[in-house]
């Protein structure tokens, strides 16, 4: 079963504009993390976030998480042409289950 | 810089034909996995071995598919005869640690006619 949720499914914006990607999910986390995928090639790890953690920031990326509300948000501040790409959560629940990918967010940003 | 391979990247068979994906772990990772992706279902895991030792392989249709870690350096993914639901990108991916962080090799490309 699913258990991240990616919202919205598909994002077109302009370059220079900020892009928001969101992620549900349905048990308790060790850690999320997100992933890139480019057109035609493997996933790609962005940024992974502790279940005690809050917000974390690489470069442009910025990544919350509400444990209370089981959700997560990746933020793309200044997007550029080469965002374009898929981006995948993933969640880490328990034990040695391994990591639960959603079905990702297509983000396109147009020059 | 350390990186998952797979081979072959492009693969175009007839269906009854068997063919055999093969991919390298980064050397050290301990977990690898395989996973298909199609547009209509998305990333799907087939299959995930820890030490070389299959832990999970639920996802896998076992009456066609098989996988197997030969060694640590090698994993390889089996599908006889090949039906045209078979199409899709395989993936690898490997990784080491209790954050389950993966690394994903660039995907085999299959067709079946």
């Amino acid at each position: 079963s699913q258990q991240g949720e990616e919202d919205p499914q598909a994002l077109s914006i302009q370059e220079g504009e900020n892009a928001t990607m969101n992620c549900s999910y349905k048990t308790s986390i060790n850690n999320l993390q997100w992933y890139r995928q480019n057109s035609g090639r493997g996933l790609v790890h962005l940024i992974l976030i502790r279940s005690n953690e809050r917000e974390k920031h690489s470069g442009r990326l910025r990544v919350t998480l509400d444990t209370s509300k089981k959700s997560s948000s990746l933020l793309i501040t200044a997007s550029r042409a080469a965002d374009t790409a898929s981006y995948f959560c993933a969640t880490d629940t328990s034990g040695n289950t391994p990591l639960v990918f959603g079905k990702g967010t297509r983000l396109s940003v147009i020059a | 810089d350390a990186r998952v391979t797979q081979t072959p990247r492009h693969k175009v068979t007839e269906m009854g034909q068997e063919v055999t994906m093969r991919c390298q772990p980064i050397l050290g990772h301990n977990t690898v996995f395989w996973y298909r992706q199609t547009m209509m279902q998305g990333l799907e895991l087939l299959a995930y071995f820890r030490n070389r030792a299959p832990l999970d392989d639920s996802g896998m249709p076992k009456d066609r598919f098989s996988a197997e870690m030969p060694d640590a350096t090698l994993a390889t993914l089996k599908i006889q005869p090949s039906e045209p639901r078979d199409s899709a990108v395989y993936f690898c991916a490997s990784g080491i640690g209790g954050e389950k962080t993966q690394y994903f090799g660039p995907g085999t490309r299959l067709l079946v006619l």
